[in-house]
Protein backbone atom coordinates (compact mmCIF):
# COMPACT_ATOMS: atom_id res chain seq x y z
CA UNK A 1 0.00 0.00 0.00
CA UNK A 2 1.50 3.38 -0.82
CA UNK A 3 1.54 5.49 2.14
CA UNK A 4 -0.67 8.50 -0.34
CA UNK A 5 -3.31 7.44 -2.77
CA UNK A 6 -4.44 9.58 -5.30
CA UNK A 7 -6.82 8.42 -7.84
CA UNK A 8 -4.93 9.18 -11.52
CA UNK A 9 -8.54 9.78 -13.39
CA UNK A 10 -9.21 11.30 -15.58
CA UNK A 11 -11.70 13.47 -14.41
CA UNK A 12 -13.75 14.80 -16.90
CA UNK A 13 -16.21 17.76 -15.84
CA UNK A 14 -18.00 20.44 -17.72
CA UNK A 15 -16.67 24.35 -17.23
CA UNK A 16 -18.34 25.66 -14.87
CA UNK A 17 -18.42 22.49 -12.36
CA UNK A 18 -17.46 22.42 -8.94
CA UNK A 19 -14.67 19.74 -8.98
CA UNK A 20 -13.58 17.66 -6.22
CA UNK A 21 -9.68 15.93 -5.59
CA UNK A 22 -8.87 13.47 -2.85
CA UNK A 23 -5.74 11.96 -1.46
CA UNK A 24 -5.51 9.49 1.87
CA UNK A 25 -2.81 8.64 3.57
CA UNK A 26 -1.63 6.12 6.13
CA UNK A 27 1.14 8.51 8.22
CA UNK A 28 -0.18 9.98 10.86
CA UNK A 29 3.15 12.13 11.19
CA UNK A 30 2.43 14.48 8.00
CA UNK A 31 1.68 17.36 9.18
CA UNK A 32 2.51 19.78 5.99
CA UNK A 33 0.20 19.12 3.02
CA UNK A 34 0.35 20.76 -0.68
CA UNK A 35 -1.37 20.77 -3.72
CA UNK A 36 0.24 20.89 -6.47
CA UNK A 37 -0.61 21.95 -10.52
CA UNK A 38 1.18 20.49 -13.19
CA UNK A 39 0.38 21.21 -16.59
CA UNK A 40 1.64 18.63 -19.30
CA UNK A 41 5.67 18.74 -19.96
CA UNK A 42 5.99 21.58 -16.98
CA UNK A 43 7.14 21.49 -13.58
CA UNK A 44 4.38 21.58 -10.71
CA UNK A 45 2.81 24.85 -9.62
CA UNK A 46 2.68 24.88 -6.05
CA UNK A 47 -1.85 26.02 -5.32
CA UNK A 48 -2.05 25.77 -1.93
CA UNK A 49 -0.04 25.02 1.51
CA UNK A 50 -2.08 24.12 4.75
CA UNK A 51 -0.72 23.19 8.21
CA UNK A 52 -2.71 20.24 10.21
CA UNK A 53 -6.47 20.18 10.20
CA UNK A 54 -8.73 22.62 8.40
CA UNK A 55 -9.23 24.67 5.51
CA UNK A 56 -7.84 27.63 3.96
CA UNK A 57 -9.30 29.06 0.52
CA UNK A 58 -7.49 31.24 -1.96
CA UNK A 59 -9.72 32.84 -4.92
CA UNK A 60 -11.40 29.73 -6.72
CA UNK A 61 -9.64 27.35 -4.46
CA UNK A 62 -10.54 25.36 -1.32
CA UNK A 63 -8.18 23.20 0.56
CA UNK A 64 -9.23 20.52 3.41
CA UNK A 65 -7.65 18.49 5.94
CA UNK A 66 -9.13 15.95 7.55
CA UNK A 67 -6.32 14.18 9.97
CA UNK A 68 -9.00 12.09 11.76
CA UNK A 69 -9.76 10.76 8.53
CA UNK A 70 -6.16 10.90 7.05
CA UNK A 71 -7.74 12.20 4.20
CA UNK A 72 -7.37 15.81 2.22
CA UNK A 73 -9.04 17.52 -0.77
CA UNK A 74 -8.72 20.15 -2.94
CA UNK A 75 -12.38 21.94 -4.47
CA UNK A 76 -11.97 23.90 -7.21
CA UNK A 77 -15.34 26.16 -7.84
CA UNK A 78 -16.09 27.22 -11.26
CA UNK A 79 -13.88 25.37 -13.38
CA UNK A 80 -12.19 26.51 -16.34
CA UNK A 81 -10.96 24.88 -19.37
CA UNK A 82 -7.40 26.52 -17.88
CA UNK A 83 -7.44 23.81 -14.99
CA UNK A 84 -7.11 21.27 -16.85
CA UNK A 85 -4.11 19.60 -15.49
CA UNK A 86 -2.80 16.70 -13.44
CA UNK A 87 -3.24 18.00 -9.39
CA UNK A 88 -0.58 16.60 -7.41
CA UNK A 89 -0.95 16.44 -3.23
CA UNK A 90 2.15 15.98 -1.17
CA UNK A 91 2.42 16.17 2.53
CA UNK A 92 5.64 15.88 4.99
CA UNK A 93 6.15 15.37 8.44
CA UNK A 94 6.25 17.86 11.74
CA UNK A 95 10.59 17.43 11.29
CA UNK A 96 10.66 18.20 8.06
CA UNK A 97 8.32 20.72 6.70
CA UNK A 98 8.59 20.97 2.74
CA UNK A 99 11.94 18.55 3.07
CA UNK A 100 11.15 14.97 1.69
CA UNK A 101 7.93 15.23 0.55
CA UNK A 102 5.85 12.25 -0.08
CA UNK A 103 3.15 12.93 -3.51
CA UNK A 104 0.39 11.32 -4.78
CA UNK A 105 0.15 9.70 -7.89
CA UNK A 106 -1.49 12.94 -9.65
CA UNK A 107 -5.17 13.11 -10.71
CA UNK A 108 -5.53 14.67 -14.00
CA UNK A 109 -8.55 16.48 -14.68
CA UNK A 110 -10.28 17.78 -17.98
CA UNK A 111 -12.71 20.92 -17.72
CA UNK A 112 -14.69 20.82 -21.05
CA UNK A 113 -15.97 24.03 -22.33
CA UNK B 1 8.19 35.26 -6.11
CA UNK B 2 10.08 31.68 -5.18
CA UNK B 3 10.20 31.46 -8.68
CA UNK B 4 12.85 28.84 -9.78
CA UNK B 5 14.04 28.41 -13.46
CA UNK B 6 15.68 25.77 -15.06
CA UNK B 7 18.15 25.43 -18.28
CA UNK B 8 17.86 23.93 -20.83
CA UNK B 9 14.22 23.07 -21.26
CA UNK B 10 14.68 20.35 -23.42
CA UNK B 11 18.07 18.78 -24.91
CA UNK B 12 18.72 16.06 -27.26
CA UNK B 13 22.33 14.11 -27.34
CA UNK B 14 24.40 11.39 -28.56
CA UNK B 15 24.53 8.14 -26.60
CA UNK B 16 27.67 8.35 -24.41
CA UNK B 17 27.44 12.06 -24.19
CA UNK B 18 27.25 13.66 -21.00
CA UNK B 19 24.51 16.65 -20.47
CA UNK B 20 24.54 19.53 -17.87
CA UNK B 21 21.39 20.73 -16.40
CA UNK B 22 20.74 23.95 -13.86
CA UNK B 23 18.73 24.66 -11.65
CA UNK B 24 18.58 28.46 -10.23
CA UNK B 25 16.69 30.38 -7.67
CA UNK B 26 15.91 33.60 -9.14
CA UNK B 27 14.45 35.96 -6.13
CA UNK B 28 15.35 33.63 -3.30
CA UNK B 29 18.13 31.78 -1.50
CA UNK B 30 17.82 28.10 -1.62
CA UNK B 31 19.76 26.35 1.13
CA UNK B 32 18.38 23.26 -0.29
CA UNK B 33 17.48 22.00 -3.78
CA UNK B 34 15.96 18.52 -4.71
CA UNK B 35 16.41 16.83 -8.09
CA UNK B 36 13.30 14.78 -9.61
CA UNK B 37 12.87 12.55 -12.27
CA UNK B 38 9.16 12.17 -13.99
CA UNK B 39 8.08 9.17 -16.65
CA UNK B 40 5.00 10.05 -18.85
CA UNK B 41 2.22 9.65 -16.96
CA UNK B 42 3.71 9.04 -13.26
CA UNK B 43 4.62 11.18 -10.12
CA UNK B 44 7.74 12.59 -9.35
CA UNK B 45 10.87 10.43 -8.04
CA UNK B 46 13.23 12.03 -6.01
CA UNK B 47 16.61 11.38 -7.15
CA UNK B 48 18.53 13.27 -5.17
CA UNK B 49 19.04 16.45 -1.96
CA UNK B 50 21.45 19.05 -2.02
CA UNK B 51 22.25 21.46 -0.01
CA UNK B 52 24.77 24.30 -0.43
CA UNK B 53 28.17 23.54 -0.26
CA UNK B 54 27.97 20.12 0.84
CA UNK B 55 27.65 16.65 -1.05
CA UNK B 56 24.60 15.55 -2.47
CA UNK B 57 22.51 13.09 -0.82
CA UNK B 58 21.19 10.35 -3.48
CA UNK B 59 18.07 7.99 -2.89
CA UNK B 60 18.76 4.24 -3.18
CA UNK B 61 19.05 2.85 -6.75
CA UNK B 62 20.07 6.44 -7.76
CA UNK B 63 23.74 6.12 -8.93
CA UNK B 64 25.70 9.09 -8.04
CA UNK B 65 28.22 8.58 -10.21
CA UNK B 66 26.24 8.62 -13.40
CA UNK B 67 23.94 11.95 -12.19
CA UNK B 68 26.38 14.43 -10.85
CA UNK B 69 24.61 17.01 -8.58
CA UNK B 70 26.82 20.12 -7.79
CA UNK B 71 25.27 22.82 -5.25
CA UNK B 72 28.08 25.46 -5.62
CA UNK B 73 25.87 28.60 -4.66
CA UNK B 74 22.85 29.80 -2.91
CA UNK B 75 20.97 30.27 -6.03
CA UNK B 76 22.26 27.55 -8.32
CA UNK B 77 22.32 23.53 -8.62
CA UNK B 78 23.61 21.54 -11.47
CA UNK B 79 23.08 17.93 -12.14
CA UNK B 80 25.22 16.49 -14.85
CA UNK B 81 24.11 12.91 -16.67
CA UNK B 82 27.53 11.77 -17.35
CA UNK B 83 27.31 9.13 -20.43
CA UNK B 84 24.10 9.13 -21.68
CA UNK B 85 21.76 6.27 -22.43
CA UNK B 86 18.72 5.64 -23.81
CA UNK B 87 17.67 4.95 -20.57
CA UNK B 88 18.13 8.24 -19.26
CA UNK B 89 15.73 10.03 -21.19
CA UNK B 90 12.79 11.43 -19.23
CA UNK B 91 12.13 14.93 -17.95
CA UNK B 92 14.21 16.23 -14.74
CA UNK B 93 12.67 18.57 -12.66
CA UNK B 94 14.33 20.48 -9.59
CA UNK B 95 12.98 22.32 -6.59
CA UNK B 96 14.22 24.42 -3.86
CA UNK B 97 13.38 25.71 -0.52
CA UNK B 98 14.52 28.77 1.49
CA UNK B 99 15.56 27.84 5.35
CA UNK B 100 12.89 28.70 6.37
CA UNK B 101 11.22 25.88 8.74
CA UNK B 102 8.10 25.90 7.62
CA UNK B 103 9.20 26.50 3.75
CA UNK B 104 8.02 24.43 1.27
CA UNK B 105 9.34 23.10 -2.24
CA UNK B 106 8.99 25.88 -5.15
CA UNK B 107 9.52 23.63 -8.68
CA UNK B 108 11.59 24.32 -11.59
CA UNK B 109 9.79 23.69 -15.04
CA UNK B 110 11.39 21.02 -15.64
CA UNK B 111 14.39 19.94 -18.56
CA UNK B 112 13.41 17.19 -21.64
CA UNK B 113 16.05 14.95 -21.98
CA UNK B 114 15.90 12.70 -25.04
CA UNK B 115 19.25 10.50 -25.49
CA UNK B 116 19.74 9.22 -29.03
Amino acid sequence: QKEVEQDPGPLSVPEGAIVSLNCTYSNSAFQYFMWYRQYSRKGPELLMYTYSSGNKEDGRFTAQVDKSSKYISLFIRDSQPSDSATYLCAMSDYNNAGNMLTFGGGTRLMVKP
Amino acid sequence: GAVVSQHPSWVICKSGTSVKIECRSLDFQATTMFWYRQFPKQSLMLMATSNEGSKATYEQGVEKDKFLINHASLTLSTLTVTSAHPEDSSFYICSAMSGAYTDTQYFGPGTRLTVL
